[in-house]
């Protein structure tokens, strides 16, 4: 695998379920993101991970919890969402001290019925 | 506080005419300044980026984009558009460490 990784690509979870999403980067850099893209409305950054440790958390709703378990690693839990929670949620990933863009992966896109 | 707005949510241009994406920033400090590009159903991909040397700045499949301080501008070019060019582009802005705000996006529609 090269680049950043999300599993899965698609995901239709009811409102009372608890589901995951997965990225994982294959660059060796050490900050990682979470970002919603919704229809009509610009990229949300959700969540910054720098070295594993959480840098920001951009006012986003409890029943979204990330986690990095290491510098390769992120994870979004989800639990009891709402319909407006549908988008397709981006993981990104960056290497701060030298280069500063961030390579994104391909995406899941969320339907909450 | 530093932003980025994209003139034109939608641009059409025909196949083989100059591509023309507007973009201006505000910014307090000297900003890196970047296009990404977005196919259908995948993640957002670098075209390129500015970071305070060259003001021309070429990126890839054939784009470029010139920073222009005075008019607070990094608008992307490409002199000869492709059917694959046919996409969604976002420009950004890096905002101080790890943070990067992005424009609302151009879907550019490239007519055969």
């Amino acid at each position: 695998e090269t680049g950043v990784t999300q599993t899965p690509r698609h995901l239709v979870m009811g409102m009372t379920n608890k589901k995951s999403l997965k990225c994982e980067q294959h660059l060796g850099h050490n900050a990682m993101y979470w970002y919603k893209q919704s229809a009509k409305k610009p990229l949300e950054l959700m969540f910054v991970y720098s070295l594993e440790e959480r840098v920001e958390n951009n006012s986003v709703p409890s029943r979204f919890s990330p986690e990095c378990p290491n510098s390769s690693h992120l994870f979004l839990h989800l639990h009891t969402l709402q319909p407006e929670d549908s988008a397709l949620y981006l993981c990104a990933s960056s290497q701060e001290d030298t280069t500063y863009e961030q390579y994104f992966g391909p995406g899941t896109r969320l339907t909450v019925t | 506080a530093q932003s980025v707005t994209q003139l034109g949510s939608h641009v059409s241009v025909s196949e083989g005419a100059l591509v023309l994406l507007r973009c201006n920033y505000s910014s307090s400090v000297p900003p890196y300044l970047f296009w990404y590009v977005q196919y259908p159903n995948q993640g957002l991909q670098l075209l390129l980026k500015y970071t305070s040397a060259a003001t021309l700045v070429k990126g890839i499949n054939g784009f470029e984009a010139e920073f222009k301080k005075s008019e607070t501008s990094f608008h992307l070019t490409k002199p000869s558009a492709h059917m694959s060019d046919a996409a969604e582009y976002f420009c950004a802005v890096r905002r101080g460490y790890q943070k990067v705000t992005f424009g609302t996006g151009t879907k550019l529609q490239v007519i055969p």
